[in-house]
């Protein structure tokens, strides 16, 4: 079946570091991608997404380009603020249902 | 502008006890969803469904039962708590039936069974 790996935190990070958080997938056919964040208190919300090979996702200065050939939809962001802390989630999904990845807690320091 | 709305937000049960969360969405959407979230186990899906009077069971379905009733609303049911229940809840809803629609999500409900 479908899954998805994702780097596992915590990361903590200074304020202006480049983030990068690592997402791969399995698929029997070919997933869209998603990131989603979860700020603290709150449920889940979209980042960005990206729907077949070589889309870009991008948001709020992040990134992510879903790479078919090494299976990857690598989440990243040139300069991190405070305001950046919270839980990453990955997922995807080629059956009408998503599969999420176990999640990474980012921290961003003044 | 409600979007997913879950109740109650907190609980806090008996081992045995029964229980049942409510979801409602204002989006008209057809598909909906019951995830619980774990430490270290990110997000598992227990039941969907693709539309009203429909149910089906997702990756961790055991000591749960659901309910679609109305387009609008998707309950889940506890009906004798255990502690291995305790966890916080989201329900999660999307209009498209393909992988490329976006997943709208509640705030979540904390359960605590002793």
């Amino acid at each position: 079946g479908d899954s998805v790996t994702q780097m596992e935190g915590p990361v903590t990070l200074s304020e202006e570091a480049f983030l990068t958080i690592n997402c791969t997938y399995t698929a029997t056919g070919y997933p869209s991608l998603f990131w989603y964040v979860q700020y603290p208190g709150e449920g889940l919300q979209l980042l960005l997404k990206a729907t077949k090979a070589d889309d870009k996702g991008s948001n709020k200065g992040f990134e992510a380009t879903y790479r078919k050939e090494t299976t990857s939809f690598h989440l990243e962001k040139g300069s991190v603020q405070v305001s950046d802390s919270a839980v990453y989630f990955c997922a995807g999904g080629s059956q009408g249902n998503l599969i999420f990845g176990k999640g990474t807690k980012l921290s961003v320091k003044p | 502008n409600a979007g997913v709305t879950q109740t109650p937000k907190f609980r806090v049960l008996k081992t045995g006890q029964s229980m049942t969360l409510l979801c409602a969405q204002d989006m008209n959407h057809e598909y909906m969803y019951w995830y619980r979230q774990d430490p270290g186990m990110g997000l598992r899906l227990i039941h969907y469904s693709v539309g009203e009077g429909t149910t089906a069971k997702g990756e961790v379905p055991d000591g749960y039962n659901v309910s679609r009733l109305k387009k609008q609303n998707f309950l889940l049911g506890l009906e004798s708590a255990a502690p291995s229940q305790t966890s916080v809840y989201f329900c999660a809803s999307r209009q498209t039936s393909g992988n490329t629609g976006e997943l709208f999500f509640g705030e979540g409900s904390r359960l605590t069974v002793l």
